[in-house]
Protein backbone atom coordinates (compact mmCIF):
# COMPACT_ATOMS: atom_id res chain seq x y z
CA UNK A 1 0.00 0.00 0.00
CA UNK A 2 1.34 3.32 -1.04
CA UNK A 3 2.13 5.52 1.87
CA UNK A 4 3.54 8.88 3.32
CA UNK A 5 4.82 8.98 6.85
CA UNK A 6 5.89 12.31 8.59
CA UNK A 7 7.18 13.00 11.84
CA UNK A 8 6.87 14.73 14.61
CA UNK A 9 3.19 15.04 13.91
CA UNK A 10 3.09 18.05 16.09
CA UNK A 11 5.91 20.58 17.37
CA UNK A 12 6.37 23.20 19.82
CA UNK A 13 9.64 25.61 19.54
CA UNK A 14 10.48 29.30 20.39
CA UNK A 15 11.31 31.98 17.99
CA UNK A 16 14.77 31.61 16.83
CA UNK A 17 15.15 28.27 17.48
CA UNK A 18 16.01 25.66 14.07
CA UNK A 19 13.58 22.75 13.41
CA UNK A 20 13.77 19.65 10.96
CA UNK A 21 10.45 18.34 10.21
CA UNK A 22 10.69 14.77 8.26
CA UNK A 23 8.50 12.50 5.26
CA UNK A 24 9.45 8.84 4.61
CA UNK A 25 7.27 7.42 1.95
CA UNK A 26 6.47 4.06 0.09
CA UNK A 27 5.18 5.19 -2.89
CA UNK A 28 5.53 2.91 -6.52
CA UNK A 29 6.20 4.85 -9.61
CA UNK A 30 7.45 8.03 -7.20
CA UNK A 31 8.01 11.20 -9.60
CA UNK A 32 8.15 13.92 -7.30
CA UNK A 33 7.82 15.06 -3.49
CA UNK A 34 6.37 18.08 -2.30
CA UNK A 35 6.01 19.99 0.58
CA UNK A 36 3.42 22.18 1.24
CA UNK A 37 2.43 25.06 4.19
CA UNK A 38 -1.41 25.27 5.54
CA UNK A 39 -1.83 27.87 7.86
CA UNK A 40 -5.45 28.43 7.87
CA UNK A 41 -6.55 28.02 4.44
CA UNK A 42 -5.46 26.40 1.22
CA UNK A 43 -2.01 24.48 1.51
CA UNK A 44 0.67 26.54 0.12
CA UNK A 45 3.43 25.00 -2.56
CA UNK A 46 6.62 25.59 -1.17
CA UNK A 47 8.92 22.81 -2.66
CA UNK A 48 9.16 20.42 -5.51
CA UNK A 49 11.59 17.70 -5.30
CA UNK A 50 12.60 15.32 -7.99
CA UNK A 51 16.18 14.80 -7.67
CA UNK A 52 18.32 13.07 -4.55
CA UNK A 53 20.88 15.31 -3.24
CA UNK A 54 20.01 18.91 -4.23
CA UNK A 55 18.74 21.18 -1.98
CA UNK A 56 15.81 23.82 -2.40
CA UNK A 57 16.30 26.72 -0.66
CA UNK A 58 14.06 29.79 0.03
CA UNK A 59 15.28 32.02 2.71
CA UNK A 60 15.04 30.24 5.85
CA UNK A 61 13.57 27.03 4.46
CA UNK A 62 15.58 24.37 2.91
CA UNK A 63 14.45 20.91 1.61
CA UNK A 64 16.45 17.81 0.39
CA UNK A 65 15.30 14.81 -1.34
CA UNK A 66 17.14 11.11 -0.52
CA UNK A 67 15.23 8.70 -3.52
CA UNK A 68 17.84 5.77 -1.50
CA UNK A 69 16.54 5.82 1.74
CA UNK A 70 12.86 7.37 0.69
CA UNK A 71 12.87 10.14 2.66
CA UNK A 72 12.87 14.34 2.47
CA UNK A 73 13.42 16.78 5.33
CA UNK A 74 12.99 20.51 5.82
CA UNK A 75 14.61 22.95 7.48
CA UNK A 76 13.08 25.71 8.52
CA UNK A 77 16.26 28.06 10.16
CA UNK A 78 15.31 30.99 12.77
CA UNK A 79 11.69 30.17 13.24
CA UNK A 80 8.96 32.78 13.61
CA UNK A 81 6.06 33.23 14.39
CA UNK A 82 4.85 33.69 11.44
CA UNK A 83 5.99 30.08 10.74
CA UNK A 84 3.79 28.50 12.53
CA UNK A 85 0.95 26.13 10.79
CA UNK A 86 0.92 22.74 9.22
CA UNK A 87 3.46 21.46 6.86
CA UNK A 88 2.24 18.66 4.36
CA UNK A 89 4.69 16.54 2.53
CA UNK A 90 3.02 14.89 -0.75
CA UNK A 91 4.25 12.48 -3.31
CA UNK A 92 3.70 12.20 -6.63
CA UNK A 93 3.07 8.98 -8.24
CA UNK A 94 1.75 8.27 -11.63
CA UNK A 95 -1.42 9.60 -11.79
CA UNK A 96 -2.23 10.58 -8.24
CA UNK A 97 -0.85 12.54 -5.34
CA UNK A 98 -0.37 11.11 -1.72
CA UNK A 99 -0.36 13.44 1.28
CA UNK A 100 1.04 12.72 4.68
CA UNK A 101 -0.56 13.55 7.71
CA UNK A 102 1.09 16.89 8.22
CA UNK A 103 3.71 17.96 10.94
CA UNK A 104 2.10 20.58 13.42
CA UNK A 105 4.14 23.90 14.18
CA UNK A 106 3.69 26.01 17.10
CA UNK A 107 6.24 28.39 17.21
CA UNK A 108 5.96 30.51 20.20
CA UNK A 109 7.29 34.05 20.77
CA UNK B 1 -4.06 34.64 -11.74
CA UNK B 2 -7.22 34.60 -9.49
CA UNK B 3 -6.14 30.88 -8.34
CA UNK B 4 -8.59 27.96 -8.00
CA UNK B 5 -12.07 29.77 -6.66
CA UNK B 6 -14.16 27.64 -4.69
CA UNK B 7 -17.67 28.55 -3.44
CA UNK B 8 -19.17 28.05 -1.13
CA UNK B 9 -16.59 29.17 1.41
CA UNK B 10 -18.85 27.32 4.16
CA UNK B 11 -21.83 25.37 4.06
CA UNK B 12 -24.31 24.38 6.56
CA UNK B 13 -27.06 21.82 6.34
CA UNK B 14 -29.25 18.92 7.99
CA UNK B 15 -28.63 15.64 7.42
CA UNK B 16 -29.99 14.21 4.37
CA UNK B 17 -30.19 17.14 2.39
CA UNK B 18 -28.30 18.02 -1.06
CA UNK B 19 -24.89 19.62 -0.92
CA UNK B 20 -23.37 21.10 -4.41
CA UNK B 21 -19.85 22.42 -4.27
CA UNK B 22 -18.06 24.24 -7.00
CA UNK B 23 -14.97 24.78 -8.11
CA UNK B 24 -13.35 26.75 -10.92
CA UNK B 25 -9.71 25.69 -11.49
CA UNK B 26 -6.98 27.84 -12.83
CA UNK B 27 -7.31 28.52 -16.20
CA UNK B 28 -5.10 26.48 -18.79
CA UNK B 29 -4.93 23.71 -15.91
CA UNK B 30 -5.81 20.02 -17.21
CA UNK B 31 -5.98 17.91 -13.92
CA UNK B 32 -8.56 19.47 -11.53
CA UNK B 33 -8.70 17.29 -8.46
CA UNK B 34 -11.08 16.99 -5.34
CA UNK B 35 -9.77 16.00 -1.55
CA UNK B 36 -11.67 16.01 1.55
CA UNK B 37 -9.72 16.89 5.00
CA UNK B 38 -10.05 15.95 8.29
CA UNK B 39 -8.37 15.57 11.65
CA UNK B 40 -8.94 11.78 11.66
CA UNK B 41 -7.87 10.85 7.91
CA UNK B 42 -5.72 14.01 6.79
CA UNK B 43 -5.86 15.19 3.07
CA UNK B 44 -7.91 12.29 0.79
CA UNK B 45 -7.98 12.21 -2.96
CA UNK B 46 -12.08 11.41 -3.34
CA UNK B 47 -11.60 12.44 -7.33
CA UNK B 48 -9.47 14.05 -10.24
CA UNK B 49 -9.85 14.17 -13.87
CA UNK B 50 -7.56 15.21 -16.86
CA UNK B 51 -9.33 17.49 -19.47
CA UNK B 52 -12.49 16.80 -18.09
CA UNK B 53 -12.61 13.51 -17.84
CA UNK B 54 -13.03 11.38 -14.92
CA UNK B 55 -10.05 9.49 -14.88
CA UNK B 56 -9.93 8.03 -11.39
CA UNK B 57 -12.87 8.22 -8.58
CA UNK B 58 -11.28 5.16 -6.59
CA UNK B 59 -11.36 7.72 -3.32
CA UNK B 60 -14.87 8.86 -2.99
CA UNK B 61 -16.54 7.54 -0.44
CA UNK B 62 -19.83 5.99 -1.65
CA UNK B 63 -22.55 6.25 -4.13
CA UNK B 64 -23.65 9.47 -2.38
CA UNK B 65 -20.97 11.48 -3.70
CA UNK B 66 -20.59 12.49 -7.07
CA UNK B 67 -18.29 14.95 -9.29
CA UNK B 68 -18.99 16.46 -13.04
CA UNK B 69 -16.90 18.44 -15.26
CA UNK B 70 -18.82 19.70 -18.04
CA UNK B 71 -16.50 22.34 -19.03
CA UNK B 72 -12.38 22.82 -18.45
CA UNK B 73 -13.28 26.21 -16.26
CA UNK B 74 -16.12 24.56 -13.38
CA UNK B 75 -16.49 21.44 -11.61
CA UNK B 76 -18.87 20.20 -9.15
CA UNK B 77 -18.85 17.83 -6.12
CA UNK B 78 -22.08 16.54 -5.09
CA UNK B 79 -23.35 14.61 -2.05
CA UNK B 80 -26.75 13.11 -1.91
CA UNK B 81 -27.99 12.63 0.93
CA UNK B 82 -26.07 14.34 3.03
CA UNK B 83 -24.20 12.93 6.56
CA UNK B 84 -22.85 14.22 9.49
CA UNK B 85 -19.67 11.76 8.69
CA UNK B 86 -19.91 14.02 5.68
CA UNK B 87 -18.47 16.84 7.70
CA UNK B 88 -14.78 17.90 6.27
CA UNK B 89 -13.40 20.67 4.56
CA UNK B 90 -13.09 19.97 0.62
CA UNK B 91 -10.65 21.39 -1.17
CA UNK B 92 -10.05 21.90 -4.96
CA UNK B 93 -6.92 22.05 -6.80
CA UNK B 94 -5.86 22.06 -10.27
CA UNK B 95 -2.13 21.52 -11.95
CA UNK B 96 -0.81 22.54 -15.34
CA UNK B 97 0.10 18.96 -16.34
CA UNK B 98 1.48 15.65 -15.41
CA UNK B 99 5.20 15.75 -15.69
CA UNK B 100 6.18 15.83 -12.18
CA UNK B 101 7.04 19.63 -12.48
CA UNK B 102 3.89 21.39 -12.11
CA UNK B 103 2.76 21.47 -8.27
CA UNK B 104 -0.94 21.44 -6.76
CA UNK B 105 -2.53 24.88 -6.67
CA UNK B 106 -5.28 24.48 -4.06
CA UNK B 107 -8.55 26.83 -3.68
CA UNK B 108 -9.54 28.15 -0.26
CA UNK B 109 -11.69 24.88 0.54
CA UNK B 110 -15.50 24.46 1.46
CA UNK B 111 -16.31 23.88 4.92
CA UNK B 112 -19.05 21.67 5.36
CA UNK B 113 -20.93 21.09 8.46
CA UNK B 114 -23.88 18.80 8.46
CA UNK B 115 -25.71 18.40 11.48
Amino acid sequence: EDKVVQSPLSLVVHEGDTVTLNCSYEVTNFRSLLWYKQEKKAPTFLFMLTSSGIEKKSGRLSSILDKKELFSILNITATQTGDSAVYLCAVEAFNKFYFGSGTKLNVKP
Amino acid sequence: DAGVIQSPRHEVTEMGQEVTLRCKPISGHDYLFWYRQTMMRGLELLIYFNNNVPIDDSGMPEDRFSAKMPNASFSTLKIQPSEPRDSAVYFCASSFQWSGNSPLHFGNGTRLTVT
